[in-house]
């Protein structure tokens, strides 16, 4: 199945600044997804990401707010932009498990916004 | 809208014993659902979906689509089974948009 991985796996930022997720899947895949995870609670997907087209954002999440690329079928990023701490959240990347057998998640990105 | 509901938050057996995890889906269509796992300092893995019934590291599931639940069962847990456990449910069809319940904290005490 395919391996995902995140950079950076964690950070701490400051209120107002922005900061870009990088997710590399080992093979290449059609749909990507970001999920984040608030402090105690379920992943919540924020969007995803198909290449060659924008990005499909789920309701409650803008482009805006969080920009995505995905300039081939093995990359993307996430942004988030003017942070406030009520970002803080862990943040993941996901792709579609080999023979539709499931999603494969990224190991996260921890994010804590002072 | 889908939900996906998941009581207990926290369940406590000891090794031996057996272990149902309970889940609880509100979906109008036809439901494709999924447990996955995550043990500590690991990423989420997938570890069963409805559709291939079949038993993982012991685990077993079965979709009751009258009493809309999807409960994890497993007849006699192991230490190595600690870990949270959460279920989902794919309201996207062939895009796999996944929505998760809260999870439950799993711990098999020796």
């Amino acid at each position: 199945s395919a391996v995902i991985s995140q950079k950076p796996s964690r950070d701490i930022c400051q209120r107002g600044t922005s900061l870009t997720i990088q997710c590399q899947v080992d093979s290449q895949v059609t749909m990507m997804f970001w999920y984040r995870q608030q402090p105690g609670q379920s992943l919540t997907l924020i969007a995803t990401a198909n290449q060659g087209s924008e990005a499909t954002y789920e309701s409650g999440f803008v482009i805006d707010k969080f920009p995505i690329s995905r300039p081939n079928l093995t990359f993307s990023t996430l942004t988030v932009s003017n942070m406030s701490p009520e970002d803080s959240s862990i943040y993941l990347c996901s792709c579609m498990g080999t023979g539709n057998w499931g999603s494969v998640f990224g190991p996260g990105t921890r994010l804590t916004v002072l | 809208a889908q939900r996906v509901t998941q009581p207990e938050k926290l369940l406590s057996v000891f090794k031996g014993a057996p272990v149902e995890l309970k889940c609880n889906y509100s979906y109008s269509g036809s439901p494709e659902l999924f447990w996955y796992v995550q043990y500590s300092r690991q990423r989420l893995q997938l570890l069963l979906r409805h559709i291939s019934r079949e038993s993982i590291k012991g685990f077993t599931a079965d979709l009751n689509k009258g009493e809309t639940s999807f409960h994890l069962k497993k007849p006699f847990a192991q230490e190595e089974d600690s870990a949270m456990y959460y279920c989902a449910l794919n309201s996207g069809g062939s895009n796999y948009k996944l929505t998760f319940g809260k999870g439950t904290l799993l711990t098999v005490n020796p």
